[in-house]
């Protein structure tokens, strides 16, 4: 059964890049034909999506971050990526990765437990 | 991007109602959406997906229905298990967006 685990800072500083880490534990990052993806959640509010990666390599980005984002898959560690750019406080968010279910990104089956980041000097 | 809006934002039942949230979109998104449940401190569950399809495992106390731009999703009869805030989700159009979420608890 595939399990998510997010990793990363849980403090980063205003202006600075944002780095976390997907890695993927029982099943093969690159096979499958599955979708990756990255939503947030501001404290105390909703869920906002922020990108999906599919395996073969396409992206896609929500157009309200994609200036400062870039997502990528390291297919040799099972792991997947996601860098923001020019972090502020309205960054600090609950961060999750997710799978796609059946090979689509319409709907997420297999979530990680989310890492908490806050953008703070 | 499509808005979500769920309604109400926040609800109190008691232990064997009905509970009933609605979704509405901003445009038609055909049966394009999908239901989660969050627990506090855990992250969410996907419960119902194209509207009214269940997820393996769901009770079959939740369901879901709908078309076009209004959705509703159903707790025959609220468990304490329940307990936890509900959002809905559409995938029409690019990027996916969430309604503001329905808080569930018991009177």
């Amino acid at each position: 059964q595939v399990q998510l685990q997010e990793s990363g800072p849980g403090l980063v500083k205003p202006s600075q890049t944002l780095s976390l880490t997907c890695t993927v534990s029982g099943g093969a990052i690159s096979s499958g034909g599955d979708y990756w993806i990255w939503i947030r959640q501001h404290p105390g509010k909703g869920l906002e999506w922020i990108a999906y990666m599919y395996y073969s390599g396409t992206n896609y980005y929500n157009p309200s971050l994609k200036s400062r984002l870039t997502v990528s898959v390291a297919t040799s560690k099972n792991q997947f990526s996601l860098k923001l750019s020019s972090v502020t406080a309205a960054d600090t968010a609950m961060y999750y990765c997710a799978r796609g279910r059946s090979g689509s990104y319409s709907a997420m089956d297999v979530w990680g437990q989310g890492t908490t980041v806050t953008v703070s000097s | 991007d499509i808005q979500m809006t769920q309604s109400p934002s926040s609800l109190s039942a008691s232990v064997g109602d009905r509970v009933t949230i609605t979704c509405q979109a901003s445009q038609d998104i055909n049966n394009s959406l999908n239901w989660y449940q969050q627990k506090p401190g855990k992250a969410p569950k996907l419960l119902i997906y194209d509207a009214s399809n269940m997820e393996i495992g769901v009770p079959s106390r939740f369901s879901g229905s709908g078309f076009g731009t209004d959705f509703t999703f159903t707790i025959s009869s609220l468990q304490p298990d329940d307990i936890a805030t509900y959002y809905c989700q559409q995938y029409d159009n690019l990027p996916p967006t969430f309604g503001g979420g329905t808080k569930v608890d018991i009177k």
